[in-house]
């Protein structure tokens, strides 16, 4: 049973280029969230999506955008990147019902803005 | 962005020492997280406490949730080489949301 799967796992992009990093949640969770790590730092939380609908929002700006697929895989998209978007951005889905407050990541997307 | 206290900010310790890390809010969970980072890796779940007061324990490591809902600590016992990595704690900002928000990172070193 795959664990939550990210993709690309690292990237190079320039200042004011759009990019798009993909998850697939573990099978069977249907809620996904995104968070950003900047070095050195905790995880932030971007967002979080449910039923293909944002459901709540961190502080961060509408250049972050998401989306979510009927097969609960989801999309994070940042337009007109700046130099402070480069991070680790994490995946996250739901733990099993049973335990429904738990969150699982996957390995995250690095991302390098020059 | 909004992080919680995590103590210490780093540690460095003799293999076989037991190691105590600890994080307050200002602010009330539902629930509370733990977490191990290795470098370059994503977080990996250590614990999950539900409960005010709850003890759980998970191999040497044991955390709880503290009683008045703000803190929560976490133990680890006979530390060994692999326990090094990144330790972060985790509160959840209200019940059926995914939000959580993280601690400043626990960075532990074990000396052999």
């Amino acid at each position: 049973d795959a664990g939550v799967t990210q993709s690309p796992t690292h990237l190079i992009k320039t200042r004011g280029q759009q990019v798009t990093l993909r998850c697939s949640p573990k099978s069977g969770h249907d809620t996904v969230s995104w968070y950003q790590q900047a070095l050195g730092q905790g995880p932030q939380f971007i967002f979080q999506y449910y039923e293909e609908e944002e459901r709540q929002r961190g502080n961060f700006p509408d250049r972050f955008s998401g989306h979510q697929f009927p097969n609960y895989s989801s999309e994070l998209n940042v337009n007109a990147l700046l130099l402070g978007d480069s991070a680790l951005y994490l995946c996250a889905s739901r733990g099993d019902r049973g335990n429904g407050n738990t969150i699982y990541f996957g390995e995250g997307s690095w991302l390098t803005v020059v | 962005g909004q992080q919680l206290n995590q103590s210490p900010q780093s540690m460095f310790i003799q293999e076989g020492e037991d190691v105590s890390m600890n994080c307050t809010s200002s602010s009330i969970f539902n629930t509370w997280l733990w977490y191990k980072q290795d470098p370059g890796e994503g977080p990996v779940l250590l614990i999950a406490l539900y409960k005010a007061g709850e003890l759980t324990s998970n191999g040497r490591l044991t955390a709880q949730f503290g009683i008045t809902r703000k803190d929560s600590f976490l133990n680890i016992s006979a530390s060994i080489p692999s326990d090094v990595g990144i330790y972060f704690c985790a509160g959840q900002v209200r019940s059926g949301t995914y939000k959580y928000i993280f601690g400043t990172g626990t960075r532990l070193k074990v000396l052999a």
